[in-house]
């Protein structure tokens, strides 16, 4: 099975960047999603990574170390807007279904 | 805007009912999957459709459940007896199988359930 780990709840001040780790342990690696979260609305999609290292995609990049079972979502120049749950997701090899962390509740304050 | 639509969007109703929700998915996903998500955790998997054969369902779905999706578009989620622990929020999603795992998921704004 899977064991995904990310922190419960963060704060950050609006214009700050803020890091959301996620580490995890699982039966082969397949690849891993981050997705965001705004109270009562759906997941949308952020980023995907398969391969070491960074893929920067605007404001949001993310970050992956497979041998270290880690990845970590980086959010920069926060706005107001930003606040929402943020979901790291793992899809183990051989399947299609990725597994959910908890997520992390984003707090961003004036 | 053709998302992922889910119906009802809420639904309230007495244990031991029987409730059914319906989601259609974007029209050229081939993929589609059911989650169930409670309040401060992230969407547990139920189960998972490739066109209209069912692939896949989680240890969760107990024999309460049963999903269909006759016709490899829409599909439907139904709980028989419903008790108060199936009070969740329902999310559907859909995705294209085109390089295997790695294509997002496009989520619906999920049907909440409530038991009384």
């Amino acid at each position: 099975g899977q064991n995904i780990d990310q922190p419960t709840e963060m704060t950050a001040t609006e214009g700050a960047i803020v890091q959301i780790n996620c580490t995890y342990q699982t039966s082969g690696f397949n690849g891993l999603f981050w997705y965001q979260q705004h109270a009562g609305e759906a997941p949308t999609f952020l980023s995907y990574n398969v391969l070491d290292g960074l893929e920067e995609k605007g404001r949001f990049s993310s970050f992956l170390s497979r041998s270290k079972g880690y990845s970590y979502l980086l959010l920069k120049e926060l706005q107001m807007k930003d606040s929402a749950s943020y979901l790291c997701a793992v899809t183990p090899r051989g399947s299609y279904i990725p597994t959910f962390g908890r997520g992390t509740s984003l707090i961003v304050h004036p | 805007d053709t998302g992922v639509s889910q119906d009802p969007r809420h639904k309230i109703t007495k244990r031991g009912q029987n409730v059914t929700f319906r989601c259609d998915p974007i029209s050229e996903h081939n993929r589609l999957y059911w989650y169930r998500q409670t309040l401060g955790q992230g969407p547990e998997f139920l189960t998972y459709f490739q066109n209209e054969a069912q692939l896949e369902k989680s240890r969760l779905l107990s024999d309460r459940f049963s999903a269909e999706r006759p016709k490899g578009s829409f599909s439907t989620l139904e709980i028989q007896r419903t008790e108060q622990g199936d009070s969740a929020m329902y999310l559907c999603a859909s995705s294209l199988a085109q390089t295997g795992p790695t294509e997002p998921q496009h989520f619906g704004d999920g049907t909440r359930l409530s038991i009384l």
